[in-house]
């Protein structure tokens, strides 16, 4: 079975400073990878994901993250927050040919204060 | 385009009565999940519809628990005799297919809070 967690359950950061979202997921077989962000008082939206290739994926909004096999992580990255990246993350797997259901994480919301 | 939709957006019940709740799907998408967002349990998966038949129920948490999906669109999930417990945000989300990653993405609706009293 697959399992993902993501180690802090808060993250509060001051503006313009850099974060790190951590995100280890446990798996026997090949999965592809996903980061949702929820908005205050909004629905899920996909941030990003990793399907292949190039293990470095970015958003529009300046997120960035790495999938790393061998640690089995996938955390993500912003050098410089604003106010308005205030949400809860969720980190997200599903295996390969299967029918795509997402697995979370328990999610760890980003609090930005000026 | 319309997005996913859920009705209602809020629903109070009183313990052992049952609810529907009702997900509108992306015009076109085959691929609908049920989702469920709670404090205890975190995002869980609860059932998965290709079309109109459902090949993976795995999530649901009890037989109180069933979903339909007629027409390939519209989708019911119905929660009989409500539990205190079951108290959550019930989310749906639909994809253009399953299958293929690359066209996998699934959008989600607003959700359903459902407070079981």
């Amino acid at each position: 079975a697959q399992s993902v967690t993501q180690l802090d359950s808060q993250v509060p950061v001051f503006e313009e400073a850099p974060v790190e979202l951590r995100c280890n997921y446990s798996s026997s077989v090949s999965v592809y990878l996903f980061w949702y962000v929820q908005y205050p008082n909004q629905g899920l939206q996909l941030l990003l994901k990793y399907l292949s290739g190039s293990t470095l994926v970015e958003s529009i909004n300046g997120f960035e993250a790495e999938f790393n096999k061998s640690q089995t992580s996938f955390h993500l990255r912003k050098p410089s927050v604003h106010i308005s990246d205030t949400a809860e993350y969720f980190c997200a797997v599903t295996i390969s040919g299967g029918y795509n259901k997402l697995i979370f994480g328990a999610g760890t919301r980003l609090a930005v204060h000026p | 385009g319309a997005g996913v939709s859920q009705s209602p957006s809020n629903k109070v019940t009183e313990k052992g009565k049952d609810v529907e709740l009702r997900c509108d799907p992306i015009s076109g998408h085959t691929a609908l999940y049920w989702y469920r967002q709670s404090l205890g349990q975190g995002l869980e998966f609860l059932i998965y519809f290709q079309g109109n038949s459902a090949p993976d129920k795995s999530g649901l948490p009890s037989d109180r628990f069933s979903a339909e999906r007629t027409g390939g669109s519209v989708s019911t999930l119905t929660i009989q005799r409500t539990q205190q417990e079951d108290s959550a945000v019930y989310l749906c989300a639909s994809s253009l297919l399953a299958a293929n990653p690359l066209t996998n993405e699934q959008f989600f609706g607003p959700g359903t809070r459902l407070t079981v009293l």
